[in-house]
């Protein structure tokens, strides 16, 4: 069983529309939660960093991490053609520096 | 401010020849880290280095290995390539330091290795 699980998709969804995007994890060490977005043949970008449980908001991108149930959220508000890209969540131990684990990503379209 | 340089952005190379992989950290940052990309494995974890010391290391052969500079600039080498080692390599840089948990990771725009 691989430490980090997220459903590949692809997930379809109109423009305007919200989406939900998730992953499960197994270890319960785990305290720091990502969000990243990667448009092909690019790079992760960072689009949310979490700390221990509760909700953070910025824009129209809310993160929820749930750490009973190990379970962590990406809402997007208002989706637009230009979110379509592969969401990746990752995340870490305390003092265990860089080294996160990576969900294997959701192919996401937002289609006009 | 620049964000994370990873040279060169493509390279081919032949199986059994060997390849080093470049990565500048944003400025003011010293933890680099290093991961592979492909598309059945997602990103797998190579190694972190923090002020020119390897402080974590994932599980991939002793043929990948790397250092860092004084610079915090980083280096990845991989000996005796594989197929199996195409992949897109991506370096993170973090201003995390000693004793504290992960911080905001940068990743640069990766390099992608084809092996024939």
């Amino acid at each position: 069983q691989k430490e980090v699980e997220q459903d590949p998709g692809p997930l379809s969804v109109p423009e305007g529309a919200i989406v939900s995007l998730n992953c499960t994890y197994s270890n319960s060490a785990f305290q720091y939660f990502m969000w990243y977005r990667q448009y092909s043949r690019k790079g992760p970008e960072l689009l949310m960093y979490t700390y221990s449980s509760g909700n953070k908001e910025d824009g129209r991108f809310t993160a929820q991490v749930d750490k009973s149930s190990k379970y962590i959220s990406l809402f997007i508000r208002d989706s637009q053609p230009s979110d379509s890209a592969t969401y990746l969540c990752a995340m870490s131990h305390l003092n265990t520096g860089n080294q996160f684990y990576f969900g294997t990503g959701t192919s996401l379209t937002v289609i006009p | 401010k620049a964000g994370v340089t990873q040279t060169p952005r493509y390279l081919i190379k032949t199986r059994g020849q060997q390849v080093t992989l470049s990565c500048s950290p944003i400025s003011g940052h010293r933890s680099v880290s290093w991961y592979q990309q492909t598309p059945g494995q997602g990103l797998q974890f190579l190694f972190e280095y923090f002020s020119e010391t390897q402080r974590n290391k994932g599980n991939f052969p002793g043929r990948f290995s790397g250092r860092q500079f004084s610079n915090s600039r980083s280096e990845m080498n991989v000996s005796t390539l594989e197929l199996g080692d195409s992949a897109l390599y991506l370096c993170a840089s973090s201003s995390m330091g000693l004793g504290l948990g992960s911080t905001e990771a940068f990743f640069g725009q990766g390099t992608r290795l084809t092996v024939v």
